[in-house]
C-alpha cells in the first residue's frame, strides 16, 4: 500500500496561474479531505468528500474547487492563484479507525 | 461547534524530564479527540486518540492523554521525554468520527539534552 500520495512536493506559482494540487489513495476509504497549514493556524480544513461525486465546504473553501470522480482521486484546483494562498498543503483519507495524511505539497504564489 | 485551544506554542523539556502538553476543548457534542505528532517536512501521524472508551488512552512512543469531561481537557504526557521526541504537536476534536477535524495551533516540543 502506497498509502495517501500527494504531487507535486514542491510548486512554486505567479499570482493569477492556474494549477491542481494532485492527492491520491489505494486504501479504498470513502472520506477524503484538504487542510492547509499556516504557521500559527494549524491545520485548517478546505473541502472534504464522503465518495465519488459528493463534495462539500470546509472552513476555508474560498479559492479552491474539488471534484471526485473516482474513490482514489481527490484533486485540488487553484484557478487563479493568490499570494495568500501560499501554504503547505495535506490531502487526508480515512477509515473508521483513523484519518491518514498525505506528505503536503508546499506551494508558494509570488 | 467545535475548537479547540492548545496552550503553548513552544515547550522545552530536558531529556528524561515529564512532557506535559496541554489541550482544552469545545464542542456541543461528545467529542472525538486526537493528538497528532509532525516531524519537520513531513505530514501528520496519529499518536492516540479518544472515542468515548476508556478516558486514559495510550498512545504510541509512550504517550498517552487522559479525557476530562468536568476540565474539558485532553493533555498528553509522557513520563521520559527523548530526544527523538523533538516534534510538533497537534491536538485535534471532531463531532464525525474520524472526519472533519478541527485541530489546534500545534505546540512545538524541543528537547534539552
Amino acid at each position: 500500500n502506497a498509502g495517501v500520495t500527494q504531487t507535486p512536493k514542491f510548486q512554486v506559482l505567479k499570482t493569477g496561474q492556474s494549477m491542481t494540487l494532485q492527492c491520491a489513495q489505494d486504501m479504498n476509504h470513502e472520506y477524503m479531505s484538504w487542510y492547509r497549514q499556516d504557521p500559527g493556524m494549524g491545520l485548517r480544513l478546505i473541502h472534504y468528500s464522503v465518495g465519488a461525486g459528493i463534495t462539500d465546504q470546509g472552513e476555508v473553501p474560498n479559492g479552491y474547487n474539488v471534484s471526485r470522480s473516482t474513490t482514489e482521486d481527490f484533486p485540488l484546483r487553484l484557478l487563479s492563484a493568490a499570494p495568500s494562498q501560499t501554504s503547505v498543503y495535506f490531502c487526508a483519507s480515512s477509515s473508521f479507525n483513523e484519518q491518514f495524511f498525505g506528505p503536503g505539497t508546499r506551494l508558494t504564489v509570488l | 461547534a467545535q475548537s479547540v485551544t492548545q496552550l503553548g506554542s513552544h515547550v522545552s523539556v530536558s531529556e528524561g524530564a515529564l512532557v506535559l502538553l496541554r489541550c482544552n476543548y469545545s464542542s456541543s457534542v461528545p467529542p472525538y479527540l486526537f493528538w497528532y505528532v509532525q516531524y519537520p517536512n513531513q505530514g501528520l501521524q496519529l499518536l492516540l486518540k479518544y472515542t468515548s472508551a476508556a478516558t486514559l488512552v495510550k498512545g504510541i512512543n509512550g504517550f498517552e492523554a487522559e479525557f476530562k469531561k468536568s476540565e474539558t481537557s485532553f493533555h498528553l504526557t509522557k513520563p521520559s521525554a527523548h530526544m527523538s521526541d523533538a516534534a510538533e504537536y497537534f491536538c485535534a476534536v471532531s463531532n464525525f468520527g474520524n472526519e472533519k477535524l478541527t485541530f489546534g495551533t500545534g505546540t512545538r516540543l524541543t528537547i534539552i539534552p
